[in-house]
């Protein structure tokens, strides 16, 4: 079976451009979950999507991040504008309900802003 | 607000010795545990769960569980330079509810 796949694995941006990650959960998940992580705040959620509906937007990520699902088997990431800040790892998890503590991660996307 | 707070931030053991890693939730409706470990440039791997109160053994790796004081620990024995990684604790009030993770734990083993 096929792990989390997420796209691309580098980006590098100059500040105030827009970006777009994407991530392919596993095959018959229904939950999906963008994180971001540092060294300094660690895990963060950004996004929590059950059965493609929106449960949870990250609060403090909502004004420059975007999380869509476009179907069940694919997810996409905007950062509009980019920031110095948002230089991270962005990770996509995915996870049956039910057992929404049994996450898959994806490999991430290592993003750097100029 | 932070929900899972892990102690301590790294610790170093010898090749041999015993890791001990704890995790304590501030969220009293909290009833589920997960441990995760994510070795450097890698993303992170559930690597037990525990729901009761009890202990739990999978090989070199045991999980302690106190509901009352809503506190878990994990213990590695007989350590090994490849249990050198960033050790996550997660909790979530159900098995259907979304998970917090805390900052996590850097093990160091040394040959």
């Amino acid at each position: 079976d096929a792990g989390v796949t997420q796209t691309p694995r580098h980006e590098v941006a100059e500040k105030g451009q827009t970006i777009i990650l994407k991530c392919e959960p596993v095959s018959g998940h229904n939950d999906l979950f963008w994180y971001r992580q540092t060294k300094i705040q660690g895990l963060e959620l950004l996004s929590y999507f059950r059965s493609k509906s929106l449960m949870e937007d990250g609060g403090a990520f909502k004004d420059r991040f975007k999380a869509e699902m476009l179907n069940s088997s694919f997810s996409t990431l905007k950062i509009q504008p980019t920031e110095p800040k948002d230089s991270a790892v962005y990770l996509c998890a995915s996870s049956l309900s039910g057992l929404v503590g049994e996450q898959y991660f994806g490999p991430g996307t290592r993003l750097t802003v100029l | 607000q932070q929900k899972v707070q892990q102690s301590p931030e790294s610790l170093i053991v010898p090749e041999g010795g015993m890791a001990s890693l704890n995790c304590t939730s501030s969220d009293r409706n909290v009833d589920y545990f997960w441990w995760y470990r994510q070795h450097s440039g890698k993303s992170p791997k559930m690597l037990m769960s525990i729901f009761s109160n009890g202990e739990k053994e999978e090989g070199r790796f045991t999980v302690h569980l106190n509901k009352a004081s809503l506190h878990t620990s994990l213990h590695i024995r007989d350590s090994q330079p490849s249990d050198s990684a960033l050790y996550l604790c997660a909790a979530s009030r159900n098995s259907n509810n979304r998970i917090f993770f805390g900052d996590g734990t850097q093990l160091v083993v040394k040959p």
